[in-house]
């Protein structure tokens, strides 16, 4: 099976940088992704990695350590509208995903 | 313009009966999933589909069935079996195979409630 880890809740201030970690234990390994979701809300896609490394899409990064089974993703110059939920999502080779229980990040002014 | 439509957005059940959440997609993707959502948890996976007329259980298949009778629709359908199944329904799409590494799309959610 797959099990993933991420903190419940996080706060950060606007202006600033923040870092939500994920561990997770998978076999057979075919990508990591992680979402965006905000309150009542579907899922929106931020951003993926499949080779270890780093990942930059404008004010969003993300991370990955196949060997650590672990992935960060990194948001800088935090606003007000990136408080909401971030899931992590890993992808096996038999096409199944399996989401952590996401977390809830609070921006404040 | 091209996406995944659900309905309804909000459906109340009595006890007792089976109701099926609708999904259909026009982006030609040949995967589709659904997840159950409860609150403050995140997406458990009920049934997958790599391609038409056939589909996969996910972890909380119980209680639920599916059909992929169409490339573009993959409804679910809640039985008077499943226990608990008030909860926000998603269901999901991904452009190529389900082995293929794309994001996956979703629709807005049907808010099931048990009464």
């Amino acid at each position: 099976g797959q099990n993933i880890d991420q903190p419940t809740e996080m706060t950060a201030t606007e202006g600033a940088i923040v870092q939500i970690n994920c561990t997770y234990q998978t076999s057979g390994f075919n990508g990591l992704f992680w979402y965006q979701q905000h309150a009542a809300e579907a899922p929106t896609f931020l951003s993926y990695n499949v080779l270890d490394g780093l990942e930059e899409k404008g004010r969003f990064s993300s991370f990955l350590s196949r060997s650590k089974g672990y992935s960060y993703l990194l948001l800088k110059e935090l606003q007000m509208k990136d408080s909401a939920s971030y899931l992590c999502a890993v992808k096996n080779n038999a096409g199944k995903s399996t989401f952590g229980d996401g977390t809830t990040l609070t921006v404040k002014p | 313009d091209g996406g995944i439509t659900q309905s309804p957005k909000y459906l109340f059940r009595k006890e007792g009966q089976n109701v099926t959440l609708s999904c259909e997609q026009n982006l030609n993707h040949d995967a589709m999933y659904w997840y159950r959502q409860d609150p403050g948890q995140g997406l458990r996976l009920i049934y997958y589909s790599q391609i038409v007329n056939d589909f996969q259980k996910g972890d909380i298949a119980e209680g639920y069935s599916v059909s992929r009778e169409k490339k573009e629709s993959f409804p679910l359908t809640v039985t008077s079996a499943q226990k608990n199944p008030t909860a926000f329904y998603l269901c999901a799409s991904i452009e190529g195979p389900g082995l293929s590494v794309h994001e996956q799309f979703f629709g807005p959610g049907t808010r099931l409630t048990v009464l």
